[in-house]
């Protein structure tokens, strides 16, 4: 079967780094998405990975390792409006997204 | 209006009853989703679309119908509603699919709940 497992709840301090893990077992892999979600509103996206390695775009980075089956994101200098969930999400074989059930990221200040 | 929008925002629903969610993009893309939101659990897929005039079952078609009959609109119907049917339903759209970098943007969702 298809499964995304990514931890259920982490807990950050403003100002820090966290990283949100994010293993995957799908048939066929044609890319890793992260998304933002805000309690209440929608998936917004954040990244793409389909090759090796680490993509930075501002305080947000997403790396891949394909062999490993393994994505993380890397948060900086955490802001209080960075607490929202992040989902992990990959596509399969026939282009469809396989969602994780979400981290919670819960900033303290 | 920009982007995705979906009606109602939210709704209660006595069981048996017939529900239409409706969706409705303006960006022209060619792919539509529905997707079902519950905790604990991932989005699951109910029923997409690749183009106008096709529709394909997601991992939970069973209750659910859709149709596309134009670019921009991508409606839901649950024909007789069952309370396990309460979650958030959350619409989405794509440029196309088979591309790798077909981002998926998503509505504002709607919350259905049925008693």
């Amino acid at each position: 079967g298809q499964n995304i497992d990514q931890p259920t709840e982490m807990t950050a301090t403003e100002g820090a780094i966290v990283q949100i893990n994010c293993t995957y077992q799908t048939s066929g892999f044609n890319g890793l998405f992260w998304y933002q979600q805000h309690a209440g509103e929608a998936p917004t996206f954040l990244s793409y990975n389909v090759l090796d390695g680490l993509e930075e775009k501002g305080r947000f980075s997403s790396f891949l390792s394909r062999s490993k089956g393994y994505s993380y994101l890397l948060l900086k200098e955490l802001q209080m409006k960075d607490s929202a969930s992040y989902l992990c999400a990959v596509s399969d074989s026939n282009y469809q997204l396989i969602w994780g059930a979400g981290t919670k990221l819960i900033i303290k200040p | 209006i920009a982007g995705i929008t979906q009606a109602p925002t939210s709704q209660i629903l006595a069981a048996g009853r017939r529900m239409t969610l409706r969706c409705t993009q303006d960006m022209r893309h060619n792919a539509m989703y529905w997707y079902r939101q519950d905790l604990g659990l991932g989005l699951r897929l109910i029923h997409y679309s690749n183009t106008a005039g096709t529709t394909g079952k997601g991992e939970v078609p069973d209750g659910y119908s859709v149709s596309r009959a134009n670019t921009d609109d991508f409606p839901l119907t649950l024909a007789s509603a069952v309370p396990s049917q309460t979650s958030v339903y959350f619409c989405a759209s794509s440029e196309s699919v088979g591309l790798p970098t077909d981002t998926q943007y998503f509505g504002p969702g709607t919350r259905l709940t049925v008693l």
